[in-house]
């Protein structure tokens, strides 16, 4: 089955700047991949996702980008603010017509005002 | 609509008892997840149906759970006899794959479930 590697665990980073998250997935026909943000004693919910006949994608000050050859996607969130302090995991989802989703174990970012 | 509803949102019970945890899914959705979060495992898929029926139930630990939906609306996975390392965030989430992308997972609230 699919197994999908997160890094880093945990990132700490000054408000303003940017950060980095960083996934590998197993399955070569896993064709989308979603994020998803989870606020402290909240639910997740889906922030952005790409498919995989795309190599990047945009919304605001977060993005995403898709290498499928290397097998591996990442999300860029820019000009960090207090309020994207969640635990963020990222998503693969093969082909074959059903849904199943393999998450990542998470990434803890927190931003210091 | 409302969401995926869940119940209850809080469950403390004794170890050896019945734990039975609801959810009601998006009404128009396809499929249904039951998942579970803790911190040392993150977030496992336990089980997923697909028009009510179950499709994949590898995430399962063990015989001691088990996972209905016997219809579209209404979902029930329970834990007998339950343990204290049963104790976690069980999510019920649902989507809908004919809308096409995203195929968004709608969570509920969550059940948080302490077994003493």
């Amino acid at each position: 089955g699919e197994n999908v590697e997160q890094h880093p665990s945990t990132l700490s980073v000054q408000e303003g700047d940017s950060a980095v998250i960083k996934c590998t997935y197993s399955d070569s026909a896993s064709n989308y991949f979603p994020w998803y943000k989870q606020e402290l004693g909240k639910r997740p919910q889906l922030i952005i996702d790409i498919r995989s006949n795309v190599g990047e994608k945009k919304d605001q000050r977060i993005a995403v980008t898709l290498n499928k050859t290397a097998k591996h996607f990442s999300l860029h969130i820019t000009e960090t603010q207090p309020e994207d302090s969640a635990v963020y995991f990222c998503a693969a989802m093969g082909s074959g017509g059903y849904q199943k989703v393999t998450f990542g174990t998470g990434t803890k970012l927190q931003v210091i005002p | 609509d409302a969401g995926v509803i869940q119940s209850p949102r809080h469950e403390v019970t004794e170890m050896g008892q019945e734990v039975t945890l609801r959810c009601k899914p998006i009404s128009g959705h396809d499929y249904l997840f039951w998942y579970r979060q803790t911190m040392m495992r993150g977030l496992e898929l336990l089980i997923y149906f697909n028009n009510n029926v179950p499709i994949d139930d590898s995430g399962m630990p063990e015989d001691r759970f088990s996972a209905k939906m016997p219809n579209a609306s209404f979902s029930t996975l329970k834990i007998q006899p339950s343990e204290p390392r049963d104790s976690a965030v069980y999510f019920c989430a649902s989507s809908w794959l004919a809308g096409g992308p995203p195929y968004e997972q709608y969570f509920g609230p969550g059940t948080r479930l302490t077994v003493t």
